[in-house]
């Protein structure tokens, strides 16, 4: 099983539509999470951070499930500019006592006019 | 504020040549430093990290190696390319404020194309 785990998607939605991507991780000591916006050919960029009470930045929305160990990014008003790959990033302790970052492979959202 | 650079932007470089990519960032001092890379259409691949001046961690055994000389400067080497390096490379910078958090920003990232 992958350490996390996304839909690859790719969602193709019309405008103005509602989205909602999900990622499973499976260290069960995982501590940070994020997601991360990147476009074609560009470095990925950090879209917000996610915490357990959930976070709300405009047209996003994102929320923790630590009981089963999920994250979820949910857009509404989807716009022609949201069209991208969404990676979702987890921040955990590990057996060996360090930190490490888990990038997922992204899921990949059309927005179509 | 801090800011990252990478360079070259581009770069095609034939098998069995030499590779040397910089990065360098500005405005934080100590920071934690990252090379991936990202084939296409693929995820992030974590090659190596640095937490401090001369403090390399290699995550992956490549033909690849890394090198931090200066506190914000973290460099990609290769002594010969190879066909299969052809990727996205992308540096990162974090600062660990805690244990519990790492936030990391990338670079502009660099496109090899090993011929």
């Amino acid at each position: 099983r992958k350490e996390v785990e996304q839909d690859p998607g790719p969602f193709n939605v019309p405008e103005g539509a509602t989205v909602a991507f999900n990622c499973t991780y499976s260290n069960s000591a995982s501590q940070s999470f994020f997601w991360y916006r990147q476009d074609c050919r560009k470095e990925p960029k950090l879209l917000m951070s996610v915490y357990s009470s959930g976070n709300e930045d405009g047209r996003f929305t994102a929320q923790l499930n630590r009981a089963s160990q999920y994250i979820s990014l949910l857009i509404r008003d989807s716009k022609l500019s949201d069209s991208a790959t969404y990676l979702c990033v987890v921040n955990g302790r590990y057996s060996t006592g360090g930190f490490k970052t888990i990038f997922g492979a992204g899921t990949r959202l059309f927005v179509k006019a | 504020s801090q800011t990252i650079h990478q360079w070259p932007a581009t770069l095609v470089q034939p098998v069995g040549s030499p590779l040397s990519l910089e990065c360098t960032v500005e405005g934080t001092s100590n920071p934690n430093l990252y090379w991936y890379r990202q084939a296409a259409g693929r995820g992030l691949q974590l090659l190596f990290y640095s937490v401090g001046i001369g403090q390399i961690s290699s995550e992956v055994p490549q033909n690849l190696s890394a090198s931090r000389p200066q506190d914000r400067q973290f460099i990609l080497s290769s002594k010969k390319l190879l066909l299969s390096d052809s990727s996205f490379y992308l540096c990162a910078w974090s600062v660990t404020e805690s244990l519990r958090t790492d936030t990391q920003y990338f670079g502009p990232g660099t496109r090899l194309t090993v011929l």
